[in-house]
């Protein structure tokens, strides 16, 4: 099992240009998650998803949508990228009867 | 006030020392509490759950609930230099959302 895998690991992007974040997760999990982390701080959650076609807002969902693809796919996207969108952000799944998170890899995202 | 706070670091202790790592949370609707460590440039791997008051204990890893206090706390015994990390506490609701606190930096000096 890959677990969850993330892409890209590395992007660069000008301001007010847009991308998705791919996430995948192989664990038959119902619960996906999107995070950023900022330099010296801790995870801040950005949408989840608790199970297939539900998606809803975390603590700092401005500037982001998601799409639940399916139950094995949970995308990011930024339509119009701002430098304070620079961070690393992370795709994390779990399963429904726990409460342990899996995270992924991470994507660093830097906006000039 | 941040629903999860971790004490400041870094923290720096001696190879075969004890590290503890203290966090305190907000919602007493939490239930679950986890550390999560997290190496430099990479993604948090979960090291302890604890759902209940009292000890657990797994390995050199010791995690303590005082619901009651709101506070949660990690003991690593003999630490190692290869737990120098960084330490993310975390606490969830049943509505399976995680709060994470900023982190602890551990140092551990050979």
């Amino acid at each position: 099992n890959a677990g969850v895998t993330q892409t890209p690991k590395f992007q660069v992007l000008k301001t007010g240009q847009s991308m998705t974040l791919q996430c995948a997760q192989d664990m038959n999990h119902n619960s996906m998650y999107w995070y950023r982390q900022d330099p010296g701080m801790g995870l801040r959650l950005i949408y989840y998803s608790a199970s297939e076609g539900t998606t809803d807002k975390g603590e700092v969902p401005n500037g982001y949508n998601v799409s639940r693809l399916n139950k094995r796919e949970f995308s990011l996207r930024l339509e119009s990228a701002a430098p304070s969108q620079t961070s690393v952000y992370f795709c994390a799944s779990k399963p429904t009867n726990q409460e342990t998170q899996y995270f992924g890899p991470g994507t660093r995202l830097l906006v000039l | 006030q941040k629903e999860v706070e971790q004490n400041s670091g870094p923290l720096s202790v001696p190879e075969g020392a004890i590290a503890s790592l203290n966090c305190t949370y907000s919602d007493r609707g939490s239930q679950s509490f986890f550390w999560y460590r997290q190496y430099s440039g990479k993604s948090p791997e979960l090291i302890m759950s604890i759902y209940s008051n009292g000890d657990k204990e797994d390995g050199r890893f010791t995690a303590q609930l005082n619901k009651a206090s709101q506070y949660v706390s990690l003991l690593i015994r003999d630490s190692q230099p290869s737990d120098s990390a960084t330490y993310l506490c975390a606490s969830s609701t049943n509505a399976g959302k995680s709060t994470f606190g900023d982190g602890t930096t551990l140092t551990v000096k050979p």
